[in-house]
C-alpha cells in the first residue's frame, strides 16, 4: 500500500535556528498538509496546499512557518527560527481529492531545546 | 464553544463490550466526516468515512447527524486491540481539517 513518507524522524535542534522538515506523499496525490501535536494535546491543523499554493492556514501558520513543493516528489515545512514552544510531533498528510480523508505520515518529533 | 467536540474519556471496558463515542462540531458548512484512531505515538489512521445515512465496517458503525451536528462511533464486541484513542475529523469545503482531542479507549481481558 502506498504510503506518506517523512524525514527525519527526531529532530533536535537550538532556540532560533531553522529547521526543514521533509515529507514525500503519496505519488498521484495532488492535496498536502501540515499538522503539529503537542505531547498530550489534540492534532492541529497547519496548512494546506494544492497547485503549488497554499490554499488554508491555520493561525498558527504565522510568518515563521513556510511550505514548499521543490519538486515533484518532496514536500517541506520549514520553521526559520524556533521556539521552544514549536516542540512538537509535526505530521504530513496527503489526499487524493479534496474533502477526501487524509493519509498520514508516521512524524516528524521536533525538539527544541 | 470548540469546533470539534469529544468526550475524552478514558473510556475502560472489558473484552466484548460495546462501547459508543460521541461527537458534535459548530461548522454547519463542514462537508465531510471521519473517524481516525490514533495508537500512542503514532500517526491518526483512517477508521471510516462518515456519511449521512450512516455505515457500517465490521463491528464499527459510524452515524452522523447534520441537523443537530453530531456524529457517533459504536464499536461491537470490542477486542484488546481496539484499544487507542478515537479522533473524530471534520472537513470544511477548504479542506481544513479540524480534529477532535479525541477519547480514548482501553479494552481489558
Amino acid at each position: 500500500e502506498p504510503e506518506v513518507t517523512q524525514t527525519p524522524s527526531h529532530q533536535v535542534t537550538q532556540m532560533g535556528q531553522e529547521v526543514i522538515l521533509r515529507c514525500v506523499p503519496i505519488s498521484n496525490h495532488l492535496y498536502f498538509y501540515w499538522y503539529r501535536q503537542i505531547l498530550g494535546q489534540k492534532v492541529e491543523f497547519l496548512v494546506s496546499f494544492y497547485n503549488n499554493e497554499i490554499s488554508e492556514k491555520s493561525e498558527i501558520f504565522d510568518d515563521q512557518f513556510s511550505v514548499e513543493r521543490p519538486d515533484g516528489s518532496n514536500f517541506t515545512l520549514k520553521i526559520r527560527s524556533t521556539k521552544l514552544e514549536d516542540s512538537a510531533m509535526y505530521f504530513c498528510a496527503s489526499s487524493g481529492t479534496s474533502g477526501g480523508h487524509e493519509y498520514f505520515g508516521p512524524g516528524t518529533r521536533l525538539t527544541v531545546l | 464553544r470548540k469546533e470539534v467536540e469529544q468526550d475524552p474519556g478514558p473510556f475502560n471496558v472489558p473484552e466484548g463490550a460495546t462501547v459508543a463515542f460521541n461527537c458534535t462540531y459548530s461548522n454547519s458548512a463542514s462537508q465531510s466526516f471521519f473517524w481516525y484512531r490514533q495508537d500512542c505515538r503514532k500517526e491518526p489512521k483512517l477508521l471510516m468515512s462518515v456519511y449521512s445515512s450512516g455505515n457500517e465496517d465490521g463491528r464499527f458503525t459510524a452515524q452522523l447527524n447534520r441537523a443537530s451536528q453530531y456524529i457517533s462511533l459504536l464499536i461491537r464486541d470490542s477486542k484488546l486491540s481496539d484499544s487507542a484513542t478515537y479522533l473524530c475529523v471534520v472537513n470544511t469545503w477548504n479542506n481544513d481539517m479540524r480534529f477532535g482531542a479525541g477519547t480514548r479507549l482501553t479494552v481489558k481481558p
